[in-house]
């Protein structure tokens, strides 16, 4: 049962360039979230995205970033004209539950990131 | 905003030591979890608490949630040189909405042979 598969592992752009980051969630799970995580710090949210939909997008930058989910594939975070302050390790996770209040059974299953170099 | 500060930021101990890791908000959590990071990896889920002052065990992990539900603290007793790596609490805001899950500020813990 594979997990969370994210890539490219590792991406360079150069300033002004597009990156496409992509994540296929575990088999099951139509619950998708990305997040972004700079050196030596927590995990920050993005976006939280079901089939089709985008549920909430309170975390993600109003310019340039953009994310799907599409009904067929996998869920493609967008960065467009990059810059170097976007240079990061992003990841995705999956949950196969709707979010709710406080659940032991919420898990999110992540996968190993793609770490995104601006030169 | 919800944030999340864990200390210390940075931990070294001797193969053996006992040590605990704190995270601390000034806002009420629905449910914290605790997770491990090793490096150019993701994040893998420790442990979920949801009741006020629940204590869990895991292994050599000991969980504990804050009775008043904003804190929580992660002991770990005779660190194995396997325990190295980032150690970050996330909250699920009381609120509902679990996809704003707050991580904390990570606890990077080093266990030297």
């Amino acid at each position: 049962n594979a997990g969370v598969m994210q890539n490219p592992r590792h991406l360079v752009r150069r300033r002004g360039q597009e990156a496409r980051l992509r994540c296929s969630p575990m088999k099951g799970h139509s619950h998708v979230y990305w997040y972004r995580q700079l050196p030596e710090e927590g995990l920050k949210f993005m976006v939280y995205l079901q089939k089709e939909n985008i549920i909430d997008e309170s975390g993600m930058p109003k310019e340039r970033f953009s994310a799907e989910f599409p009904k067929e594939g996998p869920s493609i975070l967008r960065i467009q004209q990059v810059v170097r302050g976007d240079s990061a390790a992003y990841f995705c996770a999956s949950s196969p539950l709707k979010p709710g209040r406080g659940s032991t059974n919420e898990k999110l299953f992540f996968g190993s990131g793609t770490q995104l170099s601006v030169l | 905003t919800q944030l999340l500060e864990q200390s210390p930021q940075f931990l070294s101990i001797q193969e053996g030591e006992n040590l605990t890791v704190y995270c601390n908000s000034s806002s009420v959590f629905s449910s914290l979890q605790w997770y491990r990071q090793e490096p150019g990896e993701g994040p893998v889920l420790l442990v979920t608490v949801v009741t006020g002052g629940e204590v869990k065990k895991l292994k050599r992990l000991t969980f504990q949630f804050g009775d008043a539900r904003k804190d929580s603290s992660l002991h770990i007793t005779a660190a194995q040189t396997g325990d190295t790596g980032l150690y970050l609490c996330a909250g699920a805001p009381n609120s509902g909405g679990y996809q704003k899950v707050t991580f904390g500020t990570g606890t990077k813990l080093q266990v030297i042979p």
